[in-house]
């Protein structure tokens, strides 16, 4: 059971290029979520989809996009990379509603330099 | 929004003592508070949580309480071991909109 799986585990951008990060999970889950973690910050909320369909900003929004492709997947498109938008990158997964655990991807470190 | 606050940002105990990290929380609405340990370079993975219709949970050396009316729940873990050292995170979550919201972590040092 892989659980939920993101690409790239690393990544080096310029600043100004874009990327996108994938996020597939296997387990049915209706909610999933992009995380970013920054020392002494925590894990701050981007976007998220609280079902299929559906997409929200969350606290940081401000230079990313989503897509929810289908249920299993969840996108986070950087359209113009700033050195700002380092850091490490979890996208996660819940059931929905009620509120249950949710899990967490692997991460993606990014810097942009 | 939600806005949860989280203290201590740094903790360091004996091996065998306990270990007490605090938070708060400002949405009433939030009804659901999971406690996350994230090892050094790995993912978070949820060690305990709470619904705010109970008032305490307990797992082995791990307990969290609940104040809704005070919006204040803490995580206590007693018996501290060395494979307790980790960043530790709390979170707040409201069936709304399902979005979780996370403090700032906590750093705990157990010190053999």
């Amino acid at each position: 059971n892989a659980g939920v799986t993101q690409t790239p585990k690393f990544q080096v951008l310029k600043t100004g290029q874009s990327m996108t990060l994938q996020c597939a999970q296997d387990m049915n889950h209706n909610s999933m979520y992009w995380y970013r973690q920054d020392p002494g910050m925590g894990l701050r909320l981007i976007y998220y989809s609280a079902s299929e369909g559906t997409t929200d900003k969350g606290e940081v929004p401000n230079g990313y996009n989503v897509s929810r492709l289908n249920k299993r997947e969840f996108s986070l498109r950087l359209e113009s990379a700033a050195p700002s938008q380092t850091s490490v990158y979890f996208c996660a997964s819940s059931v929905g509603s009620p509120n249950t655990e949710a899990f967490f991807g692997q991460g993606t470190r990014l810097t942009v330099v | 929004g939600e806005n949860v606050e989280q203290h201590p940002s740094t903790l360091s105990v004996q091996e065998g003592d306990s270990a007490v990290i605090k938070c708060t929380y400002s949405d009433s609405a939030s009804n659901y508070f999971p406690w996350y340990k994230q090892e050094l370079g790995k993912r978070p993975q949820l060690i305990i949580d709470i619904r705010s219709n109970v008032g305490e949970k307990k797992d082995q050396r791990i307990a969290v309480t609940l104040n809704k009316t005070a919006k204040h729940f803490s995580l206590h873990i007693t018996e501290t071991q060395p494979e307790d050292s980790a960043v530790y995170f709390c979170a707040a979550s409201r069936n709304a909109g399902n979005q979780f919201y996370f403090g700032t972590g906590t750093s705990l040092t157990v010190i053999p």
